[in-house]
């Protein structure tokens, strides 16, 4: 079973702040890690599917990067917008499986 | 396709009584998933289809739990004998092949057990 751990659980910034979050992974038969946003009341959003370790992606203002020998992986978001407030939620599969395992979620909420 | 649906939204029911949700995913999708969350968590899997076959199902799931996808398009996730841990929001997703691919998820159906 994959242990996905993230952090911060709750963050407040001001609107223009730029954050970062960070999610860790067990490293060993590492396939893939995936990002998503979730906003109340509406479904989980892909937001990025990496694989290669040093891979670095991005998405407007929001940017992620990888590194699977340490098992672990950052999402930044910089100049923070209201509409940015949401759970962000990372897991990770395996190459035992097909699943993801997700982490608790980072819950963000940017104060206008 | 507007994407994944689920349906109810919301079921209330009382304990010991069977529950049954729908899950109607991207029609070109042949992978699909459900998954449960609770509050403060993340999302927990519970099972996945590769077209009508169940491939994988979570060891933590009871024998109360049951899921299909006949034809391998839409899917029902059966709840027999509900118990009150059993509330949480259920959660669809589907996915084509490959590794590349991100899920798309539906809104979820939020289950209360009184």
């Amino acid at each position: 079973i994959l242990n996905v751990e993230q952090s911060p659980q709750s963050l407040h910034v001001q609107e223009g702040d730029s954050t970062n979050f960070t999610c860790s992974f067990p490293s060993s038969n590492f396939y893939a890690l995936h990002w998503y946003r979730w906003e109340t009341a509406k479904s989980p959003e892909a937001l990025f599917v990496m694989t290669l370790n040093g891979d670095e992606k991005k998405k407007g203002r929001i940017s992620a990067t990888l590194n699977t020998k340490e098992g672990y992986s950052y999402l930044y978001i910089k100049g923070s917008q209201p509409e940015d407030s949401a759970t962000y939620l990372c897991a990770s599969r395996n190459n035992a499986g097909n699943m993801l395992t997700f982490g608790g979620g980072t819950r963000l909420m940017v104060k206008p | 396709d507007t994407g994944v649906s689920q349906d109810p939204r919301h079921k209330i029911t009382k304990r010991g009584q069977n529950v049954t949700f729908r899950c109607d995913p991207i029609s070109e999708h042949n992978r699909l998933y459900w998954y449960r969350q609770t509050l403060g968590q993340g999302p927990e899997f519970l099972t996945y289809f590769q077209n009508e076959a169940q491939l994988e199902k979570s060891r933590l799931l009871s024998d109360r739990f049951s899921a299909e996808r006949p034809k391998g398009s839409f899917s029902t996730l059966e709840i027999q004998r509900t118990e009150q841990g059993d509330s949480a929001m259920y959660l669809c997703a589907s996915s084509l092949n490959g590794v590349d691919y991100g899920y798309t998820f539906g809104s979820g159906t939020r289950l209360t057990v009184v």
